[in-house]
């Protein structure tokens, strides 16, 4: 496709159900990134991804979040166990490397905890 | 630590005016700074992208500046009109190739 994408674009679940929250990056970017924006708050980093490179995990906030990315390309970020402090937009962003290292935005993820 | 501020969190103008909005990091030793938009509910939208060499950057009636060794930029908006009511977002690369955001500032242009 012509941008990033992600999907489901909202999600409602239970406290306590798992989620998954995909993202499909732009064709050929080598670097994925995930962030959480909660409401009125500004971007949080969880996880970077870059090309076969161990992920940089270090922004992940508790062990019930993990993410992979299967064959360099779509990235699928997992939260177990969700709680209501999980709700969040969560947005994926793929970066264009080529020494230029820009970062396209997919359209988010609303994620709401019950 | 790099910490990336915004000013003002938030700005109301009349139509037509010029702005400037405002961000400052603490650890220059950036590899670029990228200015974003984001309407509500919305994902991010990048509007200019300066490399650490780079001083500006212009598109259309936007343009941005960089100065590294003061830990500033700037994005100036030219004629502002009510479709750029959003909040715009500065965020820099560092070196590890982790992005930090600013916390934005929230932009209303009146008609």
């Amino acid at each position: 496709g012509a941008g990033v994408s992600q999907s489901p674009s909202n999600k409602v679940t239970e406290k306590g159900k798992d989620v998954e929250l995909r993202c499909d990056p732009i064709s050929g970017h080598t670097a994925l990134y995930w962030y959480r924006q909660s409401l009125g708050q500004g971007l949080e980093f969880l996880i970077y991804f870059q090309g076969n490179s161990a992920p940089d995990k270090s922004g992940l906030p508790s062990d019930r979040f993990s993410a992979e990315r299967t064959g360099g390309s779509v990235s699928t970020l997992t939260i177990q166990r969700t709680q209501q402090e999980d709700s969040a937009v969560y947005l994926c962003a793929s970066l264009s490397g080529r020494a230029v290292n820009e970062q396209f935005f997919g359209p988010g993820t609303r994620l709401t905890v019950l | 630590k790099q910490e990336v501020t915004q000013i003002p969190a938030a700005l109301s103008v009349p139509e037509g005016e010029n702005l400037v909005l405002n961000c400052s990091f603490t650890d220059s030793a950036i590899y670029n700074l990228q200015w974003f938009r984001q309407d509500p509910g919305k994902g991010l939208t990048s509007l200019l992208l300066i490399q650490s060499s780079q001083r500006e950057q212009t598109s259309g009636r936007l343009n941005a500046s960089l100065d590294k060794s003061s830990g500033r930029s700037t994005l100036y908006i030219a004629a502002s009109q009510p479709g750029d009511s959003a909040t715009y977002l500065c965020a820099v690369l560092n070196y590890g190739q982790n992005f930090v955001f600013g916390p934005g500032t929230r932009l209303s242009v009146l008609p």
